[in-house]
């Protein structure tokens, strides 16, 4: 399972956009990329999932370069209720795949009004 | 809410004493995943059951630790012997196969502490 680096923290303010970029050099060809956020005291949260160029959903958009050795989860407009841990994630779909998830320490995203 | 639950939410015992952690998931989920979380940490996997089956356990996971899922629906995890090092945050998730293996739903947690 390919390895990832983000950043250990961010400090954002409300409305701001916000833009955490993960490193994964050693994906492989059948790696998905997909974001967690957790709040504490709570479980994760699948929050969106990509495998090339650009995905968005409700919550967030996810852009992934060509190379794919990267990926950026876009936050548009915060609130202080984004306050969390977002990780990232880079894991396969194969049918031998158990689908266990391996979490990195993950970006506290801090919020101020 | 008929997200994945777990019971009870918070758990103290002391050192040598057995515990045992239960994830009701999401209904006609067939996957189960535990997890466990220590402060400052990502999760990290224990272990996976496809409907009763369990198929995959991590080295983490050592002989005092036991998991089951006998009828498919419900979990347990079982502690034996508790030690202080076992102190942590237990997660349970849950997806169907309909799903990406990524996609995977989270209950809120058994924070065990061990004194």
């Amino acid at each position: 399972l390919a390895k990832t680096t983000q950043p250990i923290s961010m400090d954002s303010y409300e409305g701001q956009e916000v833009n955490i970029t993960c490193s994964h050099n050693n994906i492989a060809t059948n790696d998905y990329i997909t974001w967690y956020q957790q709040f504490p005291s709570q479980g994760p949260r699948f929050i969106i999932q990509g495998y090339k160029t650009k995905v968005t959903n409700e919550v967030a958009s996810l852009f992934i370069p060509a190379d794919r050795k990267s990926s950026t989860l876009s936050l548009p407009r915060v609130s202080l209720s984004d306050t969390a841990v977002y990780y990232c994630l880079v894991g396969g779909q194969g049918s031998s795949n158990t689908g266990k998830l391996i979490f990195g320490q993950g970006t506290t995203l801090q919020v101020k009004p | 809410d008929t997200g994945v639950s777990q019971d009870p939410r918070h758990k103290i015992t002391k050192r040598g004493q057995n515990v045992t952690f239960r994830c009701d998931p999401i209904s006609e989920h067939n996957r189960l995943y535990w997890y466990r979380q220590t402060l400052g940490q990502g999760p990290e996997f224990l272990t996976y059951f496809q409907n009763e089956a369990q198929l995959e356990k991590s080295r983490l996971l050592s002989d005092r630790f036991s998991a089951e899922r006998p009828k498919g629906s419900f979990s347990t995890l079982e502690i034996q012997r508790t030690e202080q090092g076992d102190s942590a945050m237990y997660l349970c998730a849950s997806s169907p196969t309909t799903l990406s293996y990524n996609e995977q739903f989270f209950g809120p947690g058994t924070r065990l502490t061990v004194l």
